[in-house]
């Protein structure tokens, strides 16, 4: 069975500055990837996902993720962080055969500092 | 505008009570899924279905029961509410041809007291 884990359960990061989210997942070959973001009292909203081809994917709102298959790894990233950025964010996988429902990490909650 | 509802967003109830959650989508998406969210944790999957009457359980054991009579509707049902039951609910679909283009619902936050 695949699993997630995101290693950052909090991070602060200051407006105007870069942002790294890690994410790392187990499974038995290359799964399909999801960065996923939600505003509190909000349902998620799919930010970007990567299936096969490059492996740095183009995501909304100006995020991009890295996949590194040898580390296992979806990193999210952003160059600029804006205030309105601030919410939680989870990595997601889901099996390329079999059952066809995401597993999801516990998510890493952002906070922007002025 | 395709979309997916969830009522209530916000219920606060009593021990013992049986209560419904709805979920509801305009899209005809065959898959649908429900996941549970306790707050700064992660989303359990703990039922979906592939279509009309089909529904399995998912990874975390759940209580709760649900039904897929129609397409665009999958309620959650818990029998006895109990405060272990408090938590947020969140819907989701996608279609056949697209199985993890998930759109999600707004949630539902239970409270049982």
């Amino acid at each position: 069975a695949q699993s997630v884990t995101q290693p950052d359960i909090h991070i602060t990061v200051s407006e105007g500055a870069s942002l790294e989210l890690r994410c790392n997942y187990s499974y038995g070959a290359t799964p399909y990837l999801f960065w996923y973001v939600q505003s509190p009292g909000q349902g998620l909203q799919l930010l970007l996902k990567y299936f096969s081809g490059d492996t740095l994917v183009q995501g909304i709102k100006g995020f991009e993720a890295e996949f590194k298959r040898s580390q296992s790894s979806f990193n999210l990233r952003k160059p600029s962080v804006h205030w309105s950025d601030a919410a939680e964010y989870f990595c997601a996988v889901g099996a390329r055969t079999g059952r066809r429902a995401l597993t999801f990490g516990s998510g890493t909650r952002l906070q922007v500092q002025p | 505008e395709a979309d997916i509802y969830q009522t209530p967003r916000y219920l606060v109830i009593g021990t013992g009570k049986k209560i419904t959650l709805e979920c509801s989508q305009t899209m005809g998406h065959d898959k649908m899924y429900w996941y549970q969210q306790d707050p700064g944790m992660e989303l359990h999957l703990i039922h979906y279905s592939y279509g009309v009457n089909s529904t399995e359980k998912g990874d975390l054991s759940s209580e709760s029961t649900v039904s897929r009579i129609r397409t665009e509707h999958f309620p959650l049902t818990l029998e006895s509410a109990r405060p272990s039951h408090t938590s947020q609910y969140l819907c989701a679909s996608s279609a056949e041809e697209a199985p993890y283009g998930y759109t999600f619902g707004s949630g539902t936050r239970l409270t049982v007291v």
